[in-house]
């Protein structure tokens, strides 16, 4: 069955860098990968969604990549602000329709 | 905004009680899941739900769970026998369509068993 690995449990970054956060994925690529940010003791909200056709994405602050060779996605937020501190999940559909989630990574952004 | 409601936000209740954990979807939404996390742990799949029957599930769905859609507007899980590993954060989604599309998740309820 499809695994998913986010390779960071945490990163703490400066106020203003760039966060680079990674989701990795083995077996048969996703048609579609997304992005879902999820605060302590909330559901996950979604962020972002990119196909397998689409290289890039982005939303605002926020960029995704997919590179199907490597099998993995890149998810960026610029000029980053304490407010951005939280769980980032990646989350593929396995098949119909059910979300398979990475275990996250905790961004966390000091001023 | 439209959302995901999800009561209660907290149940505490005893091994081998049953709990029923409710959701009221977005009202156009046409499919609906059911996810929990563990504390510490990853959010799982759990089961999902269309045009009034089960469409999907995964293994941790055994015969002690079901799921309803009683009238228009709930969703709801029901836990038959509750063991000490079912305490979690559940969390209720809804989504417009199946495949190509975001899910919109609720706040959670948090079961504990005791």
């Amino acid at each position: 069955s499809q695994k998913i690995e986010q390779n960071s449990e945490a990163l703490n970054i400066q106020e203003g860098k760039t966060a680079t956060l990674t989701c990795n994925y083995t077996n048969y690529s996703p048609a579609y990968l997304q992005w879902y940010r999820q605060d302590p003791g909330r559901g996950p909200v979604f962020l972002l969604l990119i196909r397998e056709n689409e290289k890039e994405k982005r939303k605002e602050r926020l960029k995704v990549t997919f590179d199907t060779t490597l099998k993995q996605s890149l998810f960026h937020i610029t000029a980053s602000q304490p407010a951005d501190s939280a769980t980032y999940l990646c989350a593929l559909v396995q098949a119909g329709t059910a979300l398979i989630f990475g275990k996250g990574t905790t961004l966390s952004v000091s001023s | 905004e439209p959302e995901v409601t999800q009561t209660p936000s907290h149940q505490v209740t005893q091994m081998g009680q049953e709990v029923i954990l409710r959701c009221v979807p977005i009202s156009n939404h046409l499919y609906f899941y059911w996810y929990r996390q563990i504390l510490g742990q990853k959010v799982e799949f759990l089961v999902s739900f269309y045009n009034n029957e089960i469409s999907e599930k995964s293994e941790i769905f055994d015969d002690q769970f079901s799921v309803e859609r009683p009238d228009g507007s709930n969703f709801t899980l029901k836990i038959r026998s509750t063991k000490l590993e079912d305490s979690a954060m559940y969390f209720c989604a809804s989504s417009e369509q199946q495949g190509v599309n975001e899910q919109y998740f609720g706040p959670g309820t948090r079961l504990t068993v005791t």
